[in-house]
């Protein structure tokens, strides 16, 4: 249980346009998403976090028009990368907090990761 | 505010060598303890976990207790194997905030 995944795994896009990457949890209900970003050999820095129904809260520093974040539904967060530059290349991170379906209220569930690379 | 502080590595063992990764503390209240494990391009997998004083976690010969007094929560591993190879997070929670990462641990093992 408690099994985290993203969409897509990686990919490579051209500076200016837009990516957007899923994260779904697959066998329980999650109100609450986080979305990281990750440097090599780096430690995971928070980018928001994303609440089933409501604008996402975004950490300072982490511009909101550029990253886009859709909480639709228990189970599915997006987070888009609008007009995206060679510095936003990154490898990104969604997690999902337990609290049902056998899931604990204090853990995130990490998804796979997205490796994205704007040419 | 919240923090958490770990020993950067990288560490290199040889197999079947003991594994310490020291982890300590500081939290606003009663946190609750993490180990996560990343395996090269891959995403976080919870590793084990304690939630009260004293208590131990432990998964895959892992484990690690959850010390009040000291503010640690060390990890350890009595024989680590070459798939063992990976950086290792240390990381708290406080009443359901949001988490708070250690600069991960790189861990090598050699054949």
């Amino acid at each position: 249980g408690a099994v985290v995944s993203q969409h897509p795994s990686w990919v490579i896009c051209k500076s200016g346009t837009s990516v957007k990457i899923e994260c779904r949890s697959l066998d329980f209900q999650a109100t609450t998403m986080f979305w990281y970003r990750q440097f090599p050999k780096q430690s995971l820095m928070l980018m928001a976090t994303s609440n089933e129904g409501s604008k996402a809260t975004y950490e300072q520093g982490v511009e909101k028009d550029k990253f886009l974040i859709n909480h639709a539904s228990l189970t599915l967060s997006t987070l888009t990368v609008t007009s995206a530059h060679p510095e936003d290349s990154s490898f990104y991170i969604c997690s999902a907090r337990g609290g049902v379906s056998g899931t604990s209220a204090d853990t995130q569930y990490f998804g796979p990761g997205t490796r994205l690379t704007v040419l | 505010g919240n923090s958490v502080t770990q020993m950067e590595g990288p560490v290199t063992l040889s197999e079947e060598a003991f594994l310490t990764i020291n982890c300590t503390y500081t939290a606003t209240g009663y946190p609750s303890l993490f180990w996560y494990v990343q395996y090269p391009g891959e995403g976080l997998q919870l590793l084990l976990k304690a939630t009260k004083a004293d208590d131990k976690g432990s998964n895959k010969g892992f484990e690690a207790t959850y010390r009040k007094e000291t503010t640690s929560f060390h990890l350890e591993k009595g024989s680590v194997q070459v798939s063992d190879s990976a950086v290792y997070f240390c990381a708290l929670t406080v009443m359901r905030q949001n988490f708070v990462f250690g600069p991960g641990t790189r861990l090598s093992v050699l054949p």
